[in-house]
């Protein structure tokens, strides 16, 4: 079975200073992980994801992360946080598993909070 | 051109009414799914359907009916509506099954039941 715990319900950074959203997995088989963002009454947009290759993962907007087996970790940071980056933020994991189609298990989100 | 597009954006409705929700794709894409965000905003998901067989169906009420007449729509039909089935529900679609393709997501329909 898969599992995804994001945290931090809310994070709030100033504007050019850096994120950091924490996300930890539990899975059975080798996972795929993702970052999605919603932005308010929008439809999720996926940031990056991880697919067992290179363990650091560049995605849209300056985002990056990191995925660490060791840890079960798949943490999400920009280094200069931008006003239009406040959002919602959702950690996913799937697995391996045919018989699990495509199946993304969500965590329970990360609300960010960008000040002036 | 939006890809994946939902109808409708916003439905109210009445507790015991049919409702349905349809999702379309322009993107070529093999599978589908339903998600349901709840009020807390945590996203499950309801189904999934691969070239219209439905390949995944988590535990969902029987009043929940996906309905796929081609590849590139799915449709959500829900009969006797609850106060509980008030949520935003999302359609996506991927590639194909396999679970490193990554999903696209619609806007969302917020459902509010009343």
């Amino acid at each position: 079975a898969q599992s995804v715990t994001q945290l931090d319900s809310h994070v709030s950074v100033s504007e050019g200073t850096p994120v950091l959203l924490r996300c930890n997995y539990s899975s059975s088989y080798s996972p795929s992980l993702f970052w999605y963002v919603q932005h308010p009454n929008k439809g999720l947009q996926l940031l990056l994801k991880y697919t067992s290759a290179a363990t650091l993962v560049k995605g849209i907007n300056g985002f990056e992360a990191e995925f660490k087996k060791s840890e079960t970790s798949f943490h999400l940071t920009k280094p200069s946080a931008h006003m239009s980056d406040a959002a919602e933020y959702f950690c996913v994991v799937t697995e391996g598993l045919k018989a699990a189609g495509n199946k993304l298990t969500f965590g329970g989100g990360t609300r960010v909070l960008v000040k002036p | 051109d939006t890809a994946v597009s939902q109808t409708p954006k916003y439905l109210v409705t009445q507790m015991g009414n049919d409702k349905s929700i349809k999702c379309e794709q322009n993107l070529g894409h093999d599978t589908m799914y339903w998600y349901k965000q709840d009020s807390k905003k945590f996203l499950k998901i309801m189904f999934s359907y691969n070239n219209k067989e439905l390949i995944i169906n988590e535990t969902v009420p029987n009043r929940f009916s996906p309905k796929s007449p081609d590849k590139a729509h799915l449709n959500l039909h829900i009969n006797s509506l609850e106060l509980g089935d008030s949520a935003v529900y999302f359609c996506a679609s991927s590639r194909g099954q396999g679970f490193s393709y990554e999903q696209y997501f619609g806007p969302g329909t917020r459902l509010t039941v009343t």
